[in-house]
């Protein structure tokens, strides 16, 4: 079955600072993987998504992540954080009929 | 483009009553789902429907859940009787085709629940 873990429930970066969340998953069928950011009482936005076509794939406020098969990884990426990227964030995968499943989400705080 | 629409957005109601959550997916998307999030976990699938069949309902409290997608196109989830752990953002979602796509699924504001 689908499932899809997210290591570190809280992350602090500096302002200016790499973004690095991070993201495994587990499927026995090709996946299609999911970032999404949720700010605060707000729904779920699409920051990026893996559909196969990519391994590198580039999201909306800079965000990228990149697809490693051998490590079933899907890690978000953003070179330098900005304080508007404070806010929870998603990753989230589905293989074959099987719903989409959510990590537990991270946290994201940005210091000025 | 207008999005997923959800109503209402806020709604207090003491354990053991009712609530009703109505949602309007994005036009033409044949999917709908419907999510729950607890405060601090991911949101968890309650039931998806396919045009106006259901797909999955396999995580559904059938004893005090239910929801319907008359005519394919806006759903209503109830709640009834209300338990205290059911306080939760309850998400809408829709998607413009089948399950085991890679197409993206949007999500509507949620609707907030506080059951006391």
């Amino acid at each position: 079955a689908q499932s899809v873990t997210q290591l570190g429930s809280h992350v602090s970066v500096s302002e200016g600072a790499l973004v690095l969340l991070r993201c495994n998953y587990s499927s026995s069928v090709p996946p299609y993987l999911f970032w999404y950011v949720q700010y605060p009482n707000q729904g779920l936005q699409l920051l990026l998504k893996y559909t196969s076509a990519a391994t590198l794939v580039k999201g909306i406020n800079g965000f990228e992540a990149e697809f490693k098969k051998s490590e079933t990884s899907f890690h978000l990426t953003k070179p330098s954080a900005h304080m508007s990227d404070a806010a929870e964030y998603f990753c989230a995968g589905r293989g074959g009929n099987t719903p989409l499943v959510f990590g537990k989400g991270t946290r994201l705080s940005v210091i000025a | 483009e207008a999005g997923v629409a959800q109503s209402p957005r806020y709604k207090i109601i003491e354990k053991r009553q009712s609530v009703a959550f109505w949602c309007n997916p994005i036009s033409g998307h044949a999917t709908l789902y419907w999510y729950q999030q607890i405060l601090g976990q991911g949101p968890k699938l309650l039931i998806q429907f396919q045009n106006n069949g259901v797909v999955d309902d396999s995580q559904l409290p059938k004893d005090r859940f239910s929801a319907e997608r008359l005519k394919g196109v806006d759903s209503t989830l109830k709640i009834q009787p209300a338990k205290l752990e059911d306080s939760a953002v309850y998400l809408c979602a829709s998607s413009l085709d089948s399950p085991g796509s890679g197409n993206t699924i949007y999500f509507g504001e949620g609707s907030w629940l506080t059951v006391v």
